[in-house]
């Protein structure tokens, strides 16, 4: 069974732009979170979303938003990026049940220039 | 507010060894799960091991099991007979609103491990 893919892997932007990453779950799983990880900050949740409704949010701006579609594949949108946002990102997939495994595509690697 | 705490910010371990990685947690909520995942200097997230809230049974997967100490709250990793492939960083995290369908998991700052030949 093919794992979490993300799209691009690599990316360099200037401030002021926007950009949009893509997350494409193990297939079966419904639900998918995305997540911020810098050395300073850590991995932060952003928000987690099931069958085309976001269910949670983390702590970040408007700047940051998602969707989902109905083949469970997902988009997260950064706009007016700032140079802190260079980051990566992560996004991870499960069942969409209470419990069990989260597993985790290889991030996008963003830099604001 | 929920929070992770992992103390050990680096640590050191003699190959074939056994190694205990610390980690506690703060929730009020009655339904959560931890998990544990490695993260090599490739950055990928590998997911380890993963323990409910409700499991009375400490959760084993091959080398890796999680000592699960609720009253505590805390859900160390040991990972048994240390290889060098084990280097790498190791994130604690807890998954929260299970009883509300809206999942949300925090992670801890990491403990990065060093396995010494």
């Amino acid at each position: 069974k093919a794992g979490v893919t993300q799209t691009p892997r690599y990316l360099i932007k200037t401030r002021g732009q926007q950009v949009t990453l893509s997350c494409s779950p193990i297939s079966g799983h419904r639900s998918v979170s995305w997540y911020q990880q810098t050395p300073g900050q850590g991995l932060q949740f952003l928000f987690e979303y099931f069958s085309e409704t976001q269910r949670n949010k983390g702590n970040f701006p408007g700047r940051f938003s998602g969707r989902q579609f109905s083949n469970s594949r997902s988009e997260m949108n950064v706009s007016t990026l700032e140079l802190g946002d260079s980051a990566l990102y992560l996004c991870a997939s499960n069942l969409g049940l209470a419990g069990g495994e989260q597993y985790f595509g290889p991030g996008t690697r963003l830099t604001v220039t | 507010a929920q929070k992770i705490t992992q103390t050990q910010p680096g640590m050191f371990v003699q190959e074939k060894e056994a190694v205990t990685l610390d980690c506690t947690y703060d929730t009020s909520d009655q339904s959560y799960g931890l998990f544990w995942y490695k993260q090599p200097s490739s950055g990928e997230m590998i997911f380890l091991i993963y323990q409910g809230s409700y499991d009375e049974q400490n959760a084993t997967e091959g080398r890796y099991s999680l000592n699960f100490q609720k009253a505590r709250k805390s859900a160390n990793l040991v990972i048994s007979a240390s290889q060098l492939g084990d280097s790498a960083m190791y994130f604690c995290a807890m998954r929260e609103g299970l009883n509300t369908g809206g999942f949300k998991t925090i992670f801890g700052a990491g403990t990065r491990l060093f396995v010494k030949a």
